[in-house]
């Protein structure tokens, strides 16, 4: 168990660019979720794939937001023509389909946006 | 919509200190709740996990409870140690939407050598 990998650590942008984030989930988890946080607050739920299917998003997320998890294996997470808006931290979790269904987190990637 | 309120946003006390955290929501119809600790700039350690039909958890010096009944959990550290020194979230999963961990805004915890 090595844990969910998030890459990279920190993204600095300019207003406009596109961006894209990686997340590797516990190998075994078939659950993988996406949160945004930002100073001071809790995280806010971005989007969730069971295996390779997203099956829920965010109203959070804008049509410039997109999300991907090809062979139910890592997912990426792109933000095309950022805003300054965007700058948040955002995290990726995954878990296992079972009875407790715990929650593991990544360590994050802090987007800034200039 | 589940909302998650904690209570008190930053918290201060000496080291050696029992002090509890409190985390309460609004729809009781929840599966599980779980504690996590977040430093500065990093992501969330998970703590404790309560299942809906569990009262409480325990590991270390760290016990949480769950009313579901009342929508309060509280956390309970014991012993508090500058090591300690983190935010502390709690997060619901709703029965009606397991898809979702609905998360409190944190207490900041600095225990002061």
């Amino acid at each position: 168990d090595t844990g969910v990998s998030q890459d990279p650590r920190h993204k600095i942008t300019k207003r406009g660019q596109n961006v894209t984030f990686r997340c590797d989930p516990i190998s075994e988890h078939n659950r993988l979720y996406w949160y945004r946080q930002t100073l001071g607050q809790g995280p806010e739920f971005l989007t969730y794939f069971q295996n390779e299917a997203q099956l829920e998003k965010s109203r959070l997320l804008s049509d410039r937001f997109s999300a991907e998890r090809p062979k139910g294996s890592f997912s990426t997470l792109e933000i095309q023509r950022t805003e300054q808006g965007d700058s948040a931290m955002y995290l990726c979790a995954s878990s296992f389909r079972d009875r407790k269904e715990k929650l593991f987190f990544g360590s994050g990637t802090q987007l800034s946006v200039l | 919509k589940q909302e998650v309120t904690q209570i008190p946003a930053a918290l201060s006390v000496p080291e050696g200190e029992n002090l509890v955290l409190n985390c309460s929501f609004t729809d009781s119809a929840i599966y599980n709740l779980q504690w996590f600790r977040q430093d500065p700039g990093k992501g969330l350690t998970s703590l404790l996990l309560i299942q809906s039909s569990q009262r409480e958890q325990t590991s270390g010096r760290l016990n949480a409870s769950l009313d579901k009944s009342s929508g309060r959990s509280t956390l309970y550290i014991a012993a508090s140690q500058p090591g300690d020194s983190a935010t502390y979230l709690c997060a619901v999963r709703p029965e009606y939407n397991f898809n979702k961990f609905y998360f409190g805004s944190g207490t900041k915890l600095n225990v002061k050598p």
